[in-house]
């Protein structure tokens, strides 16, 4: 299993840009989320899914969509990029719903918006 | 309002010394707790859940419902363990089991 995974590593943005980060999991985790992590912070939650076509927000979801069409993917779409969006997410599943269960971590996405 | 507060940013103690990093919460539920460790430029893995009672990489802590804490211990520190260490908080019924996660503690083991 190549366990949760996130493309790409490293992305420069200009403000104002779009893109999406990519997250998958080959686990067959009901449950997906991203967050964002900044210094002194910690992790903050963006958004989250608890199965194919249900998502819902997190702590922080402005400026952020999401899509769960499939149990494997849940990409992360920066709408018009801002330099506040300047972070490292992440994206995490865990295998299912509504019990507190541990979630597995991708390597991360390290953003700069310029 | 649930809350995890890890009240040191940066902890720092000498290799073969106890280590012991806080944990705080605010929650009126039946909250599971974990720690999350991350290694320098790495993803963050679970280190421990209170369920499970168990010690991994030497490691253990406690939840003491009473006062409201998960602190997480280790009696001699070894090089290996710096890194930065989540409390974590994740409620069983109101939030699909979302995590609540503190600011994190830098631990710095120094030769």
């Amino acid at each position: 299993n190549a366990g949760v995974t996130q493309t790409p590593k490293f992305q420069v943005l200009k403000t104002g840009q779009s893109m999406t980060l990519q997250c998958a999991q080959d686990m067959n985790h009901e449950y997906m989320s991203w967050y964002r992590q900044d210094p002194g912070m910690g992790l903050r939650l963006i958004h989250y899914s608890v199965g194919a076509g249900i998502t819902d927000q997190g702590e922080v979801p402005n400026g952020y969509n999401v899509s769960r069409s499939t149990t494997e993917d849940f990409p992360l779409r920066l709408l018009s990029a801002a330099p506040s969006q300047t972070s490292v997410y992440f994206c995490a599943s865990s295998y299912r719903v509504g019990q507190g269960t541990p979630q597995y971590f991708g390597p991360g996405t390290r953003l700069t918006v310029t | 309002a649930q809350r995890v507060t890890q009240p040191e940013k940066l902890l720092s103690v000498f290799k073969g010394a106890p280590v012991e990093l806080k944990c705080n919460y605010s929650y009126s539920g039946s909250p599971e707790l974990f720690w999350y460790v991350q290694y320098s430029r790495q993803r963050l893995q679970l280190l421990l859940r209170h369920i499970s009672r168990e010690s991994i990489k030497g490691f253990t802590a406690d939840l003491n419902k009473g006062e409201t804490s998960f602190h997480l211990k280790k009696p001699f520190a070894q090089e290996e363990d710096s890194a930065m260490y989540y409390c974590a908080l994740s409620d069983y019924g109101g939030s699909q089991g979302n995590l609540i996660f503190g600011k994190g503690t830098k631990l710095s083991v120094k030769p």
